[in-house]
């Protein structure tokens, strides 16, 4: 158990519908990640936030969205969703920003999302 | 994902050695990560580099050469249970990690 809570584990929904996924980071970690998998695809990184703050984007397109509250868990928004958007998401947190060599990564157990 | 090769597939047999390579983009780099990842599970940290040489936990090594863009992680001993994606993710200075596709490795006995 890595200390990453991710919630739904499962979900299942329509074409065209919206979900929000959600993560509790690790008790003490500032900094929180969202990846996205798709089946016999690498991690995608989609964005970072530090401390409630937007640190970094990636490959995250512009029907999905996240953000961090006051208390450091984390939701991504996902939109308009789309048959391609079937994935397992990841949400993965860590102390801080600097690359310290302790600034471990830790991932939850990921939602898996099916659009049907 | 920011230039990150690494073999698809590698089958090897148990109690036998096998390294599994990685090579990455130099340029921002900040570190090298080895992670595991059985499927339709969560990647568990396995290893870190950030000099170069040779990091040994028990029967993971992870070796690094920053200059060639170069890595490896060795597993000794190999057990049934290691059957498993092996993933090599490089690092920026923001710590985002940027994942190759992973190397299935397939442990036959």
């Amino acid at each position: 158990d890595s200390g990453v809570t991710q919630t739904p584990k499962h979900l299942i929904t329509a074409t065209g519908q919206r979900v929000t996924l959600r993560c509790s980071p690790r008790s003490g970690d500032l900094s929180v990640y969202w990846y996205q998998q798709s089946l016999d695809q690498g991690l995608q990184f989609l964005i970072q936030y530090y401390n409630g703050e937007e640190r970094a984007k990636g490959n995250i397109l512009e029907r999905f969205s996240a953000q961090q509250f006051p208390d450091l868990h984390s939701e991504l928004n996902l939109s308009s969703l789309e048959l391609g958007d079937s994935a397992l998401y990841f949400c993965a947190s860590s102390v801080g920003l600097r690359s310290s060599s302790g600034n471990t990564i830790y991932f939850g157990e990921g939602s898996w999302l099916t659009v049907v | 994902g920011q230039n990150i090769d690494q073999p698809t597939e590698m089958t090897a047999t148990e109690g036998a050695i096998v390294q599994i390579n990685c090579t990455y983009q130099t340029s921002g780099f900040n570190g090298l990560f080895w992670y595991q990842q059985h499927a339709g599970e969560a990647p568990t940290f396995l290893s870190y580099n950030v000099l170069d040489g040779l990091e040994e936990k028990g029967r993971f090594s992870s070796f690094l050469s920053r200059s060639k863009g170069y890595s490896y992680l060795l597993l000794k001993e190999l057990q049934m249970k290691d059957s498993a994606s092996y993933l090599c993710a490089r690092r920026t200075g923001a710590n985002n990690l940027f994942f190759g596709t992973g190397t299935r490795l397939t442990v036959i006995p």
